[in-house]
């Protein structure tokens, strides 16, 4: 049973493009999780996702950020308009359906760097 | 708002050693502890976890440790080997909460010498 991927592992973006990052879970799972990882520092929440419902996004920027988790194919996390504060590692977590928070797995993440 | 830290941010000790790593919190509404393991350039990787009903877990050379009255939380590692280098992080799940919405501290570095 392959684990959390996430592509693509390393992504460069200038300032004003957009970034798509996508996380494919664990088979069988429907929980999606996104945090962010700036430097020196612990992982921060962002958005939880379950097919095609977003249920918290209280962790999200208000603007230029935006999470989805088809019915099909992986979850995106969108960055538009990237700023060099945007620069972090962001991992998704994916856990099944009815289990506690211990039961969430970690992807590789995506080191994200805005030029 | 409430939040989890860690003591120190820094450990080296001796292959064979114990190593005991501390985390502070500040929500007591928290149920759930997690400790996690993160390598240079990987994703967190779950150790053990404690509810908030218990004070002590051990698992395979580990043992975590809950003091509701202070609000501490400690991992114990046996036997530290070279391997078990990387960065620990504490998390707290958000107890008003049915999922898996962690808050994370800041982590500390395990350094561990042959």
């Amino acid at each position: 049973n392959a684990g959390v991927m996430q592509n693509p592992r390393h992504l460069v973006r200038r300032r004003g493009q957009e970034a798509r990052l996508r996380c494919s879970p664990m088979k069988g799972h429907s929980h999606v999780y996104w945090y962010r990882q700036l430097p020196e520092e612990g992982l921060k929440f962002m958005v939880y996702l379950q097919k095609e419902n977003i249920i918290d996004e209280s962790g999200m920027p208000k603007e230029r950020f935006s999470a989805e988790f088809p019915k099909e194919g992986p979850s995106i996390l969108r960055i538009q308009q990237v700023v060099r504060g945007d620069s972090a590692a962001y991992f998704c977590a994916s856990s099944p359906p009815g289990t506690p928070a211990s039961e969430q797995f970690f992807g590789p993440g995506t080191r994200l760097t805005v030029l | 708002g409430e939040s989890v830290g860690l003591h120190l941010p820094t450990l080296s000790v001796q292959e064979g050693d114990n190593s005991i790593i501390n985390c502070a919190y500040s929500n007591s509404a928290s149920d759930y502890f997690i400790w996690y393991k993160q390598e240079s350039g990987k994703g967190p990787q779950f150790i053990i976890d404690i509810r908030s009903n218990m004070d002590k877990r051990q698992g395979q050379r580990v043992t975590v440790l809950l003091n509701k009255t202070v609000k501490h939380l400690s991992l114990q590692i046996a036997a530290t080997q070279p391997g078990d280098s990387a960065v620990y992080f504490c998390a707290e799940k958000d107890g008003g909460t049915s999922y898996g919405k962690l808050t994370f501290g800041q982590g500390t570095i395990l350094t561990v010498h042959p």
